[in-house]
């Protein structure tokens, strides 16, 4: 049973449109990252937040942002849609680099 | 390039069979590295850490190679449960904490 809650569990939004994911991290985890993973893919990362502050990104567009809340849950925002940008999106929780612990993710899907 | 490759398969085996995945990762300054596992539709979840001492987990065997920078993991009597994509990770501890680097999976299918 995974600590990392991701709500909702599956979308479908019009290509455009701006859509916000959340997660809720293991109690006491103070890292949050988000990864992307396309089909047939590995996830790829986003970025991360450490105390509530971005501390590291991947090669996503400025359209994809973040938020870090005081208890540690996470928002991932996107805006303006595009297809590709169908995917599962991951959070993942850690007290420290080596364990992370994943939610079931949001799968997102663009039409 | 890539900083985790990895062969996609698939691999198919019957079960009892004995099979070998292996990675290979770009960044020398790569810290960690991991095999996780991720069922169809399911989030990737920790099989087990990898070390240079090589570690072994029952019936997996997995091992680290920091000179040739590669990566491997050993099934042995394979299970139908086996089945799955599996997931080599490298992760670095610079100023990301420990940003996790995922090849593109291994998927395998264990048969009776």
């Amino acid at each position: 049973e995974t600590g990392v809650t991701q709500s909702p569990t599956h979308l479908i939004k019009t290509r455009g449109q701006q859509v916000t994911l959340r997660c809720s991290s293991q109690s006491g985890h103070n890292t949050v990252s988000w990864y992307q993973q396309a089909l047939g893919q590995g996830p790829q990362f986003i970025f991360q937040y450490y105390r509530e502050e971005e501390n590291g990104r991947g090669n996503f567009p400025p359209r994809f942002s973040g938020l870090q809340f005081p208890n540690y849950s996470s928002e991932l925002n996107v805006n303006a849609l595009e297809l590709d940008d169908s995917a599962l999106y991951l959070c993942a929780s850690s007290l420290g680099p080596d364990g992370y612990t994943f939610g079931s993710g949001t799968r997102l899907t663009v039409v | 390039r890539k900083e985790v490759e990895q062969d996609p398969g698939p691999f198919n085996v019957p079960e009892g069979a004995t099979v070998a995945f292996n990675c290979t990762y770009s960044n020398s300054a790569s810290q960690s590295f991991f095999w996780y596992r991720q069922d169809c539709r399911k989030e990737p979840k920790l099989l087990m850490s990898v070390y240079s001492s090589g570690n072994e987990d029952g019936r997996f065997t997995a091992q680290l190679n920091r000179a040739s920078q590669y990566i491997s993991l050993l099934i042995r009597d394979s299970k139908l449960s086996d089945s799955a994509t599996y997931l080599c990770v490298s992760a670095d501890r610079g100023s990301t904490l420990g940003r996790l680097y995922f090849g593109r999976g291994t998927q395998l299918t264990v048969w009776p």
